[in-house]
Order: structure tokens, then C-alpha cells, then sequence
């Protein structure tokens, strides 16, 4: 199984807190996404990074952003929790190097806004 | 823009029938991925085709990449309660090396 983890894995939380989401893998992927999906739906990408220093959007509009100090590490913030945000925020990584390597996905951070 | 559609998005099936799901693209594919969501669970990498007629076997899962790089499909063969989930196709977007995916297909196993 692949090692990357995403904490919380449930938040439940008031409108208009900030939130941040954390992922982080160990296998010095390169690569790193974060997707969200409604339950029973398709993913949305959202954010992308390339690397270090690297932070992309995704196809999906999103008030959320990212940052990538580490390798290892991509966290997502909301500045502002709303309803509208609540869903399921996916965060995946994979090695660079070839075309479009597989993606492992960490166990997701179920996300509910009050 | 590219877009991957998948069909169909549910399929209810009673243990032991096969079952089938369809995946197209309005583009020609370098690749094309599968992957299980179970309930509850997080996307999990199955195979990747990569030649063009290319068919690959995972005990009783086939997986079928068109002549044309456009299509391709999944078989489940004798489905088993285990292979309940969603199961999604996902191509390449061309471009910044992300991934399109399907909107899944759905499927219930009844015992």
C-alpha cells in the first residue's frame, strides 16, 4: 500500500475558520494533487504541484490554496470554511519521471462545514 | 476541452454475472489507467495500458485498450461481493501530465 496520509481524516467545523488539511508521503514523489469529490462522484482536480516551489490549479475552481516547502509535504488551507466547501479532499502523489505515472491516493479528509 | 466519458454509471449485478464498463475519449490516448474506489474508501491504482489493442488480464479482470487509443474497457468476470466499488478509467490531459478521470461506474454486487 502506498504511504502517503492525510490528516484529519473527519473535520466537522463552524463557518468561517481556517482550515488546514494536511498530506504528506514518503516516497519522494515528486509529483503531488489534491482532489475533490463529492460522495458517489467524480474527482475534481483542484491543485497541482510539480515540486518544491511548485503550486498549480487544477481544473476545478477552488477558494482553497496550497504551498510546497517539502517534498514530502503539500498542505491545503481554506482561509474561510463554507458550506459550499464541505466534501471529500483527496490528496495524491506520484514519481515524475515517464509520462503520467500511476497516482496514489491518501485515505482522503471527509470535510463538513456547519 | 478532452473529456473521458465513462459508461455505464451504475450497474446492479447479481453475484456470479459478468460485468462490463466502457470508457471514451474525445482525443487519442498515450495511456489510459484504471482505478477501484470502494465505499468509503480512496482511489486505488489497478493497470495501465499503453499499446494500442493492448489486453491485460488480473485473475477475473480484463482490461482492453482500443486499436485507436480512444476507448477502453473493463471486464469482471463471475463478480464476487468484493468487487463492489466505483471503478474509474483516466487518461492523460495532454499537456501538464494530469489526469482526466471518468465520472466512474458504479457497481453493486448482490449476493
Amino acid at each position: 500500500e502506498a504511504d502517503i496520509y492525510q490528516t484529519p481524516r473527519y473535520l466537522v467545523i463552524g463557518t468561517g475558520k481556517k482550515i488546514t488539511l494536511e498530506c504528506s508521503q514518503t516516497m519522494g514523489h515528486d509529483k503531488m494533487y489534491w482532489y475533490q469529490q463529492d460522495p458517489g462522484m467524480e474527482l475534481h482536480l483542484i491543485h497541482y504541484s510539480y515540486g518544491v516551489n511548485s503550486t498549480e490549479k487544477g481544473d476545478l475552481s477552488s477558494e482553497s490554496t496550497v504551498s510546497r516547502i517539502r517534498t514530502e509535504h503539500f498542505p491545503l488551507t481554506l482561509e474561510s470554511a463554507r458550506p459550499s466547501h464541505t466534501s471529500q479532499y483527496l490528496c495524491a502523489s506520484s514519481a515524475q519521471t515517464g509520462s503520467n505515472q500511476p497516482q496514489h491516493f491518501g485515505d482522503g479528509t471527509r470535510l463538513s462545514i456547519l | 476541452g478532452q473529456q473521458v466519458m465513462q459508461i455505464p454509471q451504475y450497474q446492479h449485478v447479481q453475484e456470479g454475472e459478468d460485468f462490463t464498463t466502457y470508457c471514451n475519449s474525445s482525443t487519442t490516448l498515450s495511456n489510459i489507467q484504471w482505478y477501484k474506489q470502494r465505499p468509503g474508501g480512496h482511489p486505488v491504482f489497478l493497470i495501465q495500458l499503453v499499446k494500442s489493442g493492448e489486453v491485460k488480464k488480473q485473475k477475473r479482470l480484463t482490461f482492453q485498450f482500443g486499436e485507436a487509443k480512444k476507448n477502453s474497457s473493463l471486464h469482471i468476470t463471475a463478480t464476487q461481493t468484493t468487487d463492489v466499488g466505483t471503478y474509474f478509467c483516466a487518461g492523460p490531459d495532454g499537456s501538464q501530465g494530469n489526469l482526466i478521470f471518468g465520472k466512474g461506474t458504479k457497481l453493486s454486487v448482490k449476493p
